[in-house]
């Protein structure tokens, strides 16, 4: 079954510095691939969404992710960090069939001034 | 547009009680989600409709779960003799569903179940 997996739980950066959030999937390319935020009582908000049309992926609030076939990898970022980008950032694959959305477990990220 | 909607957004039970959920999706989209969210974890897929028909359920949708979507709009989910371990943030999302491709999911606010 296609999953993914997000490396560190919580990663910290200070304002204006980069943000690399990283997400590996499982074996098999998949056909989508989504980065979702969550801020604090909130439901998920879509980032981005990897449709295979292009491997660098440019989303909302200034994120883009790219597609690394070789690395098997999916890895969100943002030049300049702010402090209204501190959240929880997940990625998602779909397993199986086309509706049913495998998450990772989350990364929060902290935003230091 | 309104956005995916839910209520309650905080549900307190006692242990054994039933609980039931609502979930309003965008007006125009056929496809309903529910998803668990327990602290620390990402959403766990738990069951989907298309307008009325139940397409998919995963095996942690225990017979004590149930969920409906009468009339391909709200859909209800309940949780009968509730457990300690049920106490979760139970998501819902929708979409406006083509076959053959994974559609952008909008999801809404949760509701927050707390077992005691």
């Amino acid at each position: 079954a296609q999953s993914v997996t997000q490396l560190g739980s919580h990663v910290s950066v200070s304002e204006g510095a980069l943000v690399l959030l990283r997400c590996n999937y499982s074996s098999s390319v998949p056909p989508y691939l989504f980065w979702y935020v969550q801020y604090p009582n909130q439901g998920l908000q879509l980032l981005l969404k990897y449709t295979s049309a292009a491997t660098l992926v440019k989303g909302i609030n200034g994120f883009e992710a790219e597609f690394k076939k070789s690395e098997t990898s999916f890895h969100l970022t943002k030049p300049s960090a702010h402090m209204s980008d501190a959240a929880e950032y997940f990625c998602a694959v779909p397993e199986g069939g086309y509706q049913k959305v495998t998450f990772g477990t989350g990364t929060k990220l902290q935003v230091i001034p | 547009d309104t956005g995916v909607s839910q209520d309650p957004r905080h549900k307190i039970t006692k242990r054994g009680q039933n609980v039931t959920f609502r979930c309003d999706p965008i007006s125009e989209h056929n496809r309903l989600y529910w998803y668990r969210q327990t602290l620390g974890q990402g959403p766990e897929f738990l069951t989907y409709f298309q307008n009325e028909a139940q397409l998919e359920k995963s095996r942690l949708l225990s017979d004590r779960f149930s969920a409906e979507r009468p009339k391909g709009s709200f859909s209800t989910l309940e949780i009968q003799r509730t457990e300690q371990g049920d106490s979760a943030m139970y998501l819902c999302a929708s979409s406006q569903g083509l076959a053959g491709r994974t559609d952008t999911q909008y999801f809404g606010p949760g509701t927050r179940l707390t077992v005691l």
